[in-house]
């Protein structure tokens, strides 16, 4: 069975500076990986996605992630951070033998401070 | 962009009641899910449906729930006897394909007094 592992529960960080946030995944299967974003109470919106192709994969509002597939890695990064960036955000991975559900991280809490 | 439509936004229930959360899929999607936050916890998932059937389902998933989808539109989850620790943000996800994009609704927030 997958499983989705964020490293960091929360990330402050300042306005423009540059900003990771760590996902591990495991699977016996080839997986597809996803970022989602909750804003406050609000459902999640996707970041990105990757199924297949180029490993760097790039989604909206700057962002993008990169698919390591021996470090069984998906970390999220943009560059420069706004405040409008604070967010919970959610690595997720669902198994590419078409299975039926997506399994999401416990989430990384991004504060970004003026 | 189209939207999943959830209702009610909030829902106060006593323990032990029947509650039924709805949701209305975006139209021409075809897979079906809910998934539940307990506040300051991950999401998670319990339950995809397909093909008027449900297609897996999570150990939280057991036999106080059921889902349906009654018409062509709605798609619902029925708690039978409402717990304490059913207290939790209540999602709605519908996707076109299988490996694709979830669209998420904006939740139900359920509180079990």
């Amino acid at each position: 069975a997958q499983s989705v592992t964020q490293l960091d529960s929360q990330v402050p960080v300042f306005e423009e500076a540059p900003v990771e946030l760590r996902c591990n995944y495991s699977s016996s299967v080839s997986v597809y990986l996803f970022w989602y974003v909750q804003y406050p109470n609000q459902g999640l919106q996707l970041l990105l996605k990757y199924l297949s192709g180029s490993t760097l994969v790039k989604g909206i509002n700057g962002f993008e992630a990169e698919f390591n597939k021996s470090q069984t890695s998906f970390h999220l990064r943009k560059p420069s951070v706004h405040i409008s960036d604070t967010a919970e955000y959610f690595c997720a991975v669902s198994e590419g033998t078409g299975g039926f559900k997506t399994i999401f991280g416990a989430g990384t809490r991004l504060f970004v401070k003026a | 962009e189209p939207e999943v439509t959830q209702t009610p936004s909030h829902q106060v229930t006593q323990m032990g009641q029947e509650v039924i959360l709805r949701c209305v899929p975006i139209s021409n999607h075809l897979y079906f899910y809910w998934y539940r936050q307990i506040l300051g916890q991950k999401v998670e998932f319990l339950v995809s449906f397909y093909n008027n059937e449900i297609s897996e389902k999570s150990e939280i998933f057991d036999d106080q729930f059921s889902v349906e989808r009654p018409d062509g539109s709605n798609f619902t989850l029925k708690i039978r006897s409402t717990k304490l620790e059913d207290s939790a943000m209540y999602f709605c996800a519908s996707s076109d394909r299988v490996e694709e994009k979830l669209f998420f609704g904006s939740g139900t927030q359920l509180s079990v007094l």
